[in-house]
């Protein structure tokens, strides 16, 4: 089957790190994405993984094991406009399944 | 055009009417693909295009939705005798690359708002 498991919600203060994490199965995997959504917004890419290890983008960083099936995404010197969800979604054959997301209130 | 368009931003219907939503990708993106999202809840695949065709159309609900791409642009989600559970926001997504080539990122319009009375 696929699916992708990650927390409904976190809550951290600004300036501190948080750690999303994200678990999935998905057949013919091609890669692991976070996007970023603002209440009321679209979906904006964060990041992408496709090999083990750490991707780094600034304030973002996304990590990925393939063999555990396994991600997360770290937020750096939160900020209030980090208030969001964060959605991890699986790229697999002809489709990308994503998590319902990870709502993450920054405060201050 | 500079992003994905959709239309119309918002779409108020009686239960039991027809109702058809747009999207206008990115030009130049092979890749076409709708999802649906509940009121605080994650993304619903609903079909995939490559081009004018659909290899996945697993993910629509029921027969009463359909959807088409012509000319390798435009799309159009139809839903049939809506329901109040297709109560939601359609979002549609472009990319340039077809699935299988990697880093294949989703350019996603501002959505489609449906309210089914």
């Amino acid at each position: 089957g696929q699916n992708i498991d990650q927390p409904t919600e976190m809550t951290a203060t600004e300036g501190a790190i948080v750690q999303i994490n994200c678990t999935y199965q998905t057949s013919g995997f091609n890669g692991l994405f976070w996007y970023q959504q603002h209440a009321g917004e679209a979906p904006t890419f964060l990041s992408y993984n496709v090999l083990d290890g750490l991707e780094e983008k600034g304030r973002f960083s996304s990590f990925l094991s393939r063999s555990k099936g396994y991600s997360y995404l770290l937020l750096k010197e939160l900020q209030m406009k980090d208030s969001a969800s964060y959605l991890c979604a699986s790229s697999g054959t002809y489709k990308y399944i994503f998590g319902t997301g990870t709502r993450l209130k920054v405060l201050a | 055009g500079a992003g994905v368009s959709q239309s119309p931003s918002n779409k108020v219907t009686e239960k039991g009417k027809d109702v058809e939503l747009r999207c206008d990708p990115i030009s130049g993106h092979t890749a076409l693909y709708w999802y649906r999202q509940s009121l605080g809840q994650g993304l619903e695949f609903l079909i995939y295009f490559q081009g004018n065709s659909a290899p996945d159309k697993s993910g629509l609900p029921s027969d009463r939705f359909s959807a088409e791409r012509t000319g390798g642009s435009v799309s159009t989600l139809t839903i049939q005798r809506t329901q109040q559970e297709d109560s939601a926001v359609y979002l549609c997504a472009s990319s340039l690359l077809s699935i299988n080539s990697g880093a294949n990122v989703l350019t996603f319009g501002a959505g489609s708002r449906l309210t089914v009375l």
